[in-house]
């Protein structure tokens, strides 16, 4: 199995441009996440969702959408990239609501806003 | 106040000691607490995790619940160079679905 399959890896945005951020889990896993994270930061909240056409604002969802239109996709929009949005951007998935919270963490990608 | 809290370091000790990581969170409806390492460049990984009053052992990891004092600790004996890394709090349920993170404690562990 792949697990959650994060793309682009790397990517360097102009302040104004927009773009998607593709994750892909194939664990059939119901709870996704987007994460993140600022160097010598912990992992801030952008969005989740529980299922297929769910979704919910963490804690910081601002200059970001999200959509979950099939239980393997979940897609960040990023729209009129600003500076502050340089970070590492984790997705996550789990199964269950709570069960062990094991999150399965893709390996992350690094947008650079300039 | 911050949801989850995490001194962030970084926590120094030598090879064989016992390193002693602290986190504190405010939501008192929280159900279950996550430790998660994360190497440097990498993404985190989960060490433990623990529901009830107590502790919990694992190895050479031990985590430790208190939910009085809304506290919870890992314990790692015997630190080894290779235990370095950024240790991260997770705190889940409440009155949400989210699961919170902390800041992370940056160990490092001295040969």
């Amino acid at each position: 199995n792949a697990g959650v399959t994060q793309t682009p890896k790397f990517r360097i945005l102009k302040i104004g441009q927009s773009m998607t951020l593709q994750c892909t889990q194939d664990m059939n896993h119901n709870y996704m996440y987007w994460y993140r994270q600022d160097p010598g930061m912990g992992l801030k909240l952008i969005y989740y969702s529980v299922g297929a056409g769910i979704t919910d604002k963490g804690e910081v969802p601002n200059g970001y959408n999200v959509s979950r239109s099939t239980t393997e996709d979940f897609p960040l929009r990023l729209e009129l990239a600003a500076p502050s949005q340089t970070s590492v951007y984790f997705c996550a998935s789990r199964f269950d609501s709570i069960g062990t919270g094991e999150l399965f963490f893709g390996e992350g990608s690094r947008l650079t806003v300039l | 106040q911050k949801e989850v809290e995490q001194n962030s370091g970084p926590l120094s000790v030598p090879e064989g000691a016992i390193a002693s990581l602290n986190c504190t969170y405010s939501d008192r409806g929280s159900q279950s607490f996550f430790w998660y390492r994360q190497y440097s460049g990498k993404s985190p990984e989960l060490i433990m995790f623990i529901y009830s009053n107590g502790d919990k052992e694992d190895g050479r990891f031990t985590a430790q619940l208190n939910k009085a004092s809304q506290y919870v600790s890992l314990l790692i004996r015997d630190s080894q160079p290779s235990d370095s890394a950024t240790y991260l709090c997770a705190v889940y349920g409440g009155a949400t679905n989210k699961l919170i993170f902390g800041t992370g404690t940056l160990l490092a562990v001295q040969p």
